[in-house]
């Protein structure tokens, strides 16, 4: 079945730690996001990337890094620069010529700081 | 700037109630309208959606009209079922080349037996 795979479910980070989260997708989509989610809140996008080794900042990028050397991947460097880094992260994907306008996404991470 | 605002929750409700969640929006344009669902530990999933006025989005028994004179969307299903518990997300889509969502908070659902 296609879908979106993040890893892991629950991370832990050190102070002064960078931590990267997996997404991968074998949906062929072209367009892949990840979104912060914080309790009470809506999710705000962090990057997207519509094509392979290019990307954008969203709303919220500041200590957060990504790559999209491939297709299928969008992995999310959360680094010691974003000072408040315990939340909900998803990751989701769509086809960029795609008329239904639908996001999947995957079963998110929750990262916590120890 | 775009914004959606979601009523607050959590709303609470009997088995077979009526449900009413409250969307309304802010946009410049004429955007496209979107219900998301978030079941506990999983991501969202697209649930319905309209993008032009006067559309009515339906799925799983879950209906929505997309109301520009009131810029709104609320979300209406007739017989509520304990697996409908979960989190609702009202969320209207940007205009421009870059697909990108304006989210509402949420609105966590609870169906009691």
């Amino acid at each position: 079945d296609g879908g979106i795979t993040q890893s892991p479910k629950y991370l832990f980070r050190k102070e002064g730690q960078n931590v990267t989260l997996s997404c991968e997708q074998n949906l062929n989509h072209d367009a892949m996001y990840w979104y912060r989610q914080d309790p009470g809140q809506g999710l705000r996008l962090i990057y997207y990337s519509q094509i392979v080794n290019d990307f954008q900042k969203g709303d919220i990028a500041e200590g957060y890094s990504v790559s999209r050397e491939k297709k299928e991947s969008f992995p999310l460097t959360v680094t010691s620069a974003q000072k408040n880094p315990t939340a909900f992260y998803l990751c989701a994907s769509m086809r960029a010529s795609d008329n239904t306008e639908k996001l999947f996404f995957g079963s998110g991470t929750q990262l916590s700081v120890l | 700037g775009d914004s959606v605002t979601q009523m607050e929750g959590p709303v609470t409700l009997s088995e077979e109630a009526f449900l009413t969640i409250n969307c309304t929006y802010t946009a410049t344009g004429y955007p496209s309208l979107f219900w998301y669902v978030q079941y506990p530990g999983e991501g969202l999933q697209l649930l319905l959606k309209a993008t032009k006025a006067d559309d009515k989005g339906s799925n799983k028994g879950f209906e929505a009209t997309y109301r520009k004179e009131t810029t709104s969307f609320h979300l209406e299903k007739g017989s509520v079922q304990v697996s409908d518990s979960a989190v609702y997300f009202c969320a209207l889509r940007v205009g421009g080349s870059n697909y990108q969502l304006i989210w509402g908070a949420g609105t966590k659902l609870i169906i009691k037996p």
